[in-house]
């Protein structure tokens, strides 16, 4: 399985863009790249995948290099409301166990 | 609202107590997972379930027993816990197995006493 790894903890201000990058040096051929939100005493809930080059909806955009063994997830104008913890994930529809690291804990100030 | 109900959202039970953990998805989902997140840590996959058969057990201790009866229920069975599996227990499904999108359940806050 891919591991990821994301920086423990970010700080940003209301109205700014927000960048997590996620390393996942090991990603296999077939795997997909997931990001999740978690609030606190809530379960996780689904934001963005990809596969690669770049993915947008409309909470956020998935930027994915050409080696995939990087992603970042952009949030545009974060809110105190997107204060929360930030997960990336890799694996497939096959063999994956849906497996979260640390995660980023996002803290927006106003 | 996810899709995922589990019940029920507080547990308080005592160490010599039996008592069981429900999910429910009418999602069409065929994969169903257990995980547990103590305070201020990620979430441990526990169990996975992929067509009612469990296909992981992440070392579990055996006082924690699944049960996957249909496609649409998952349940987790407690007995004989110890104070620190105190902890949210969160329930998800997916499409897939893995890397598909997972929809969470809002977890049950469990402590043992």
């Amino acid at each position: 399985l891919a591991k990821t790894t994301q920086p423990i903890s970010m700080d940003s201000y209301e109205g700014q863009e927000v960048n997590i990058t996620c390393s996942h040096n090991n990603i296999a051929t077939n795997d997909y790249i997931t990001w999740y939100q978690q609030f606190p005493s809530q379960g996780p809930r689904f934001i963005i995948q990809g596969y690669k080059t770049k993915v947008t909806n409309e909470v956020a955009s998935l930027f994915i290099p050409a080696d995939r063994k990087s992603s970042t997830l952009s949030l545009p104008r974060v809110s105190l409301s997107d204060t929360a913890v930030y997960y990336c994930l890799v694996g497939d529809s096959k063999g994956g166990k849906l497996i979260f690291g640390q995660g980023t804990e996002l803290s927006v100030k106003p | 609202e996810t899709g995922v109900t589990q019940t029920p959202r507080h547990l308080v039970m005592g160490m010599t107590n039996k008592k069981s953990l429900k999910c429910e998805q009418h999602l069409g989902h065929n994969a169903m997972y257990w995980y547990k997140q103590s305070a201020k840590k990620p979430l441990e996959l526990m169990f996975v379930y992929s067509l009612e058969e469990r296909v992981e057990n992440n070392s579990v201790p055996s006082r924690f027993s699944p049960e996957c009866p249909n496609s649409s229920h998952l349940f987790l069975h407690l007995h004989t816990l110890q104070p620190e599996d105190s902890a949210l227990y969160l329930c998800a499904s997916s499409r897939g197995q893995g890397g598909t999108e997972a929809f969470f359940g809002q977890g049950t806050r469990l402590t043992v006493v």
